[in-house]
């Protein structure tokens, strides 16, 4: 199975600066095919399912702030929040969707 | 629109069985393969088992393998999870989630229901 390592575990940032969080995958999750990335980010906050933000590594879900943004390809991946806001509080969730999908371990964003 | 909602949760005795379901509403059940995710108190979120959208090619992480039954009617909109032989590492909020395309099996997860509790103790 494809093991997701999310880097860091938590991260505190101040009300409208950049929250970075990474993500890197033990296998490529670039499929040659049809050139995506099978990486997905989820955000969830305390009682509530996860919420999908971004697939295929960089497209926004609709509906979700353009403040959220994915980078990166094959092994290395970014999730960018350009000026952190009280009500992104959450775990992040790193997932790639390949058989069988696995999840990174969560990175928790709190506000410094 | 789009809702899922899962019921069957509850306190079970470790060796014991449980069935959960996921009503559908809001989209074309049937169009649309479906996962079971689960999440222990306080960890992180960890794949159960998948079904096509005709209920073939069904998937199971290892550690449910021949333990958990993923399956769904769709003239009902319902997905199922039948659970067997309940161990206390099997307790977790389980979640029942769509995926976002149809044209195959890889899609990210876009809906998400509010989860069901399963306890397994003694």
């Amino acid at each position: 199975d494809i093991v997701m390592t999310q880097s860091p575990d938590s991260l505190a940032v101040s009300l409208g600066e950049r929250a970075t969080i990474n993500c890197k995958s033990s296998q490529s999750l670039l499929y040659s095919s049809n050139n995506k990335n099978y990486l997905g980010w989820y955000q969830q906050k305390p009682g509530q399912p996860p919420k999908l933000l971004i697939y295929w590594a960089s497209t926004r879900e609709s509906g979700v702030p353009d403040r959220f943004s994915g980078s990166g390809s094959g092994t290395d991946f970014t999730l960018t929040i350009s000026s952190l806001q009280a009500e992104d509080v959450a775990v992040y969730y790193c997932q790639q969707y390949f058989t069988p999908p696995t999840f990174g371990q969560g990175t928790k964003v709190q506000i410094k | 629109q789009v809702q899922l909602v899962e019921s069957g949760g509850g306190v079970v005795q470790p060796g014991g069985s449980l069935r959960l379901s996921c009503a559908a509403s809001g989209f074309t059940f049937s169009d649309y393969g479906m996962h079971w995710v689960r999440q222990a108190p306080g960890k992180g979120l960890d794949w159960v088992a998948f079904i096509r959208y005709d209920g073939s090619n069904n998937y199971y992480t290892d550690s449910v393998k021949g333990r958990f039954t993923i399956s769904r009617d769709n003239s009902r909109n319902t997905l199922y999870l039948q659970m067997n032989s309940l161990r206390a590492e099997d307790t977790a909020v389980y979640y029942c989630a769509k995926i976002r395309g149809t044209e195959y099996n890889n899609y990210p997860f876009d809906v998400w229901g509010q989860g069901t509790m399963v306890t397994v103790s003694s």
